[in-house]
């Protein structure tokens, strides 16, 4: 089985750009979660839906960060308009309902906002 | 609102010896979890102890949590180059969202052949 898949797996844009990264979650899963990894915060939830309803935004840091699941087999986090400060990876993870404990995180998506 | 530390941020062993990351949370945890994540990778879920005084063994890798539900230890023996990487805690509060794992920031391992 196709574990969960991310793109773009790179990303590097110019300030003030929108940029949006995808997720697709492993088919089956129906919780769905964004975290953002960095050196000086480490690994932070941003949000986190289920059933494609979002449960939990309060890790959004502003209103420039806005994440969508219009339906069970994709995700998306969209930053409009970019700031050098939101480069990080961008992890999607998910998991079979959130009483699940294994969360499975995909690649990840490196951005660079220059 | 909640934190979970960890320590050492570093740890550098030679192979074969021991290596230890300790976790504690400045509240109360309802469980807590472990990931591995390999140098450019993305982290991996080790385990989870949900029991207060909880021990569980994964090959030469312990894990525990403490009797008050605050800290967790992860001891490796006999370290080897595969175990390479940063061990991160992530724990849930008591009465917080299932979903809302917070995350320490991490162990990063290093061996030396």
């Amino acid at each position: 089985d196709a574990g969960v898949i991310q793109s773009p797996r790179h990303e590097v844009t110019e300030m003030g750009q929108e940029v949006t990264l995808r997720c697709k979650p492993i088919s089956g899963h129906n919780s769905l979660f964004w975290y953002r990894q960095t050196m000086m915060r480490g690994l932070e939830l941003l949000i986190y839906f289920n059933n494609n309803v979002p449960i939990d935004d309060s890790g959004m840091p502003e209103d420039r960060f806005s994440a969508k699941m219009p339906n069970a087999s994709f995700s998306t986090l969209k930053i409009q308009p970019s700031e050098p400060r939101d480069s990080a990876v961008y992890f999607c993870a998910s998991t079979a309902g959130l009483a699940v404990v294994e969360q499975y995180f995909g690649p990840g998506t490196r951005l660079t906002v220059t | 609102g909640q934190q979970v530390m960890q320590i050492p941020q570093y740890q550098h062993v030679q192979e074969g010896e021991d290596f230890t990351t300790y976790c504690n949370s400045s509240t109360t945890l309802s469980n807590i979890q472990w990931y591995k994540q390999r140098p450019g990778g993305h982290p991996v879920f080790l385990i989870q102890l949900v029991k207060s005084g909880e021990v569980k063994k994964q090959k030469r890798l312990t894990f525990q949590f403490g009797e008050a539900k605050k800290n967790s230890s992860l001891h490796i023996t006999a370290t080897q180059t595969t175990d390479v990487g940063t061990y991160f805690c992530a724990g849930t509060n008591y009465g917080g969202s299932q979903g809302n794992l917070i995350f320490g920031k991490g162990t990063k391992l290093s061996v030396k052949p």
